[in-house]
């Protein structure tokens, strides 16, 4: 089946560093990724939506200068979350589409933000 | 109200019962219904997508209520590697492929 590979699995870091999450799609192409975060015992959330060769489009509330999203090949999204602070510590997952629905999604990665 | 409504749980059952789950949406628009399972500290996982006429996989039913904007999930004979979280998930007409809304997820505990 389709396999979305997330890396890193868990990252920990001072406060005001900038972190980069890959989001890899390995055995198919991906023109659309998605970035979602959970928040410990809360829903998962989108946070935006990741397009091969554009712009990325974010949810409404989603501070696009601080969630950088690069989506440069049709099987690699990043997301960078700049000068980290300790609210920005959650879960994050990317997820792609092979096609149609339904969405397969990355192992995730837990940022902890000191 | 919130767009996707789940009891919270713990649902703690013994192995070998019958465990049923509910989730309610707001949004009569919603086109696409999935159950999702997730382990602690895991990505969620697909368990399956719900159907109108309703579908079976094994030992999971999973049943659509368009009228009542309601879904369940029906789980016989619990095993001890059924105990997840269960997220109820729905994709609204109109939304990016990818605005699935997730429910805050139902606990599942079985037991010995």
């Amino acid at each position: 089946g389709a396999v979305v590979s997330q890396h890193p699995s868990w990252v920990i870091c001072k406060s005001g560093t900038s972190v980069k999450i890959e989001c890899r799609s390995l055995d198919f192409q991906a023109t659309t990724m998605f970035w979602y975060r959970q928040f410990p015992k809360q829903s998962l959330m989108l946070m935006a939506t990741s397009n091969e060769g554009s712009k990325a489009t974010y949810e409404q509330g989603v501070e696009k200068d601080k969630f950088l999203i690069n989506h440069a090949s049709l099987t690699l999204s990043t997301l960078t979350v700049t000068s980290a602070h300790p609210e920005d510590s959650s879960f994050y997952i990317c997820s792609a589409l092979p096609g149609a629905l339904p969405q397969h999604f990355g192992d995730g990665t837990r940022l902890s933000i000191l | 109200r919130k767009e996707v409504e789940q009891d919270p749980g713990p649902f703690n059952v013994p192995e070998g019962a019958t465990v049923a789950f509910n989730c309610t949406y707001s949004n009569s628009a919603s086109q696409s219904f999935f159950w999702y399972r997730q382990d602690c500290r895991k990505e969620p996982k697909l368990l399956m997508s719900v159907y109108s006429s309703g579908n079976e996989d094994g030992r999971f039913t999973a049943q659509l209520n368009r009228a009542s904007q309601y879904i369940s999930l029906l789980i016989r004979d619990s095993k001890l590697s059924d105990s997840a979280t269960y997220l109820c998930v729905v994709r609204s007409y109109g939304g990016s492929q990818g605005n699935l809304i997730f429910g805050k997820g139902t606990k599942l505990s079985v037991k010995p």
